[in-house]
């Protein structure tokens, strides 16, 4: 079937460590995003990109890097400069043209320990 | 400034009982379209329902329907004949034009349906 799969589930990070949370899609689509959940709040957009090799920052990306070498994949680096790393992250993606639809991944929640 | 805003407080529902979410936006943008998610324990979003700026009736999918005031820049989800099922989180979204595709999500409501 298809659909948007991350990895890990949970992850711990020390403090200063890069951590890189993967999100893979085999939906064929075009658009990729990461979005950041804290508790009892909202999704924020932290980076998004429409196209392989071409990505934009979104609202809150700083202390984040990310790559789209490949359509399937839109890994996200979660580097030591995210002072406030703990959340859970959630990876999305949306197939260009018809009616719009975001599938989103199952989300891995990180913690710095 | 926000663009999506939900306001209620934790909701109790009884089960068989239909609850109603509020929701209301920002944009100046005439094309936009509005989603309902429902986010459980286990952390996935579930695409609910859909409506678009364009849209004369109001959109339904099964047990969810959405009244969309558009003056009023208002869209309320409507769950009848509530389940055990739906206690969740729901969030409404919104995507402005046709560019970038970003969704922007209001902080969500919570509803605990109580048998």
């Amino acid at each position: 079937d298809g659909g948007i799969t991350q990895s890990p589930k949970y992850l711990f990070r020390k403090e200063g460590q890069n951590v890189t949370l993967s999100c893979e899609q085999n939906l064929n689509h075009d658009a990729m995003y990461w979005y950041r959940q804290d508790p009892g709040q909202g999704l924020r957009l932290i980076y998004y990109s429409q196209i392989v090799n071409d990505f934009q920052k979104g609202d809150i990306a700083e202390g984040y890097s990310v790559s789209r070498e490949k359509k399937e994949s839109f890994p996200l680096t979660v580097t030591s400069a995210q002072k406030n790393p703990t959340a859970f992250y959630l990876c999305a993606s949306m197939g260009i043209g018809g009616w719009p639809s975001y599938t989103f991944g199952s989300g891995t929640r990180l913690t710095v320990v | 400034a926000q663009k999506i805003t939900q306001t209620q407080p934790g909701m109790f529902v009884q089960e068989k009982e239909a609850v109603t979410l509020d929701c209301t936006y920002d944009t100046s943008d005439p094309s936009y379209g509005l989603f309902w998610y429902k986010q459980p324990s286990s952390g996935e979003m579930i695409f609910l329902i859909y409506q678009g700026s364009y849209d004369q009736q109001n959109a339904t999918e099964g047990r969810y329907s959405l009244n969309f005031q558009k003056a009023r820049k208002s869209t309320n989800l409507v769950i009848s004949a509530s389940q055990l099922g739906d206690s969740a989180m729901y969030f409404c979204a919104m995507r402005e034009g046709y560019g970038n595709n970003r969704l922007a999500f209001g902080k969500g409501n919570q509803v605990v349906v109580i048998p």
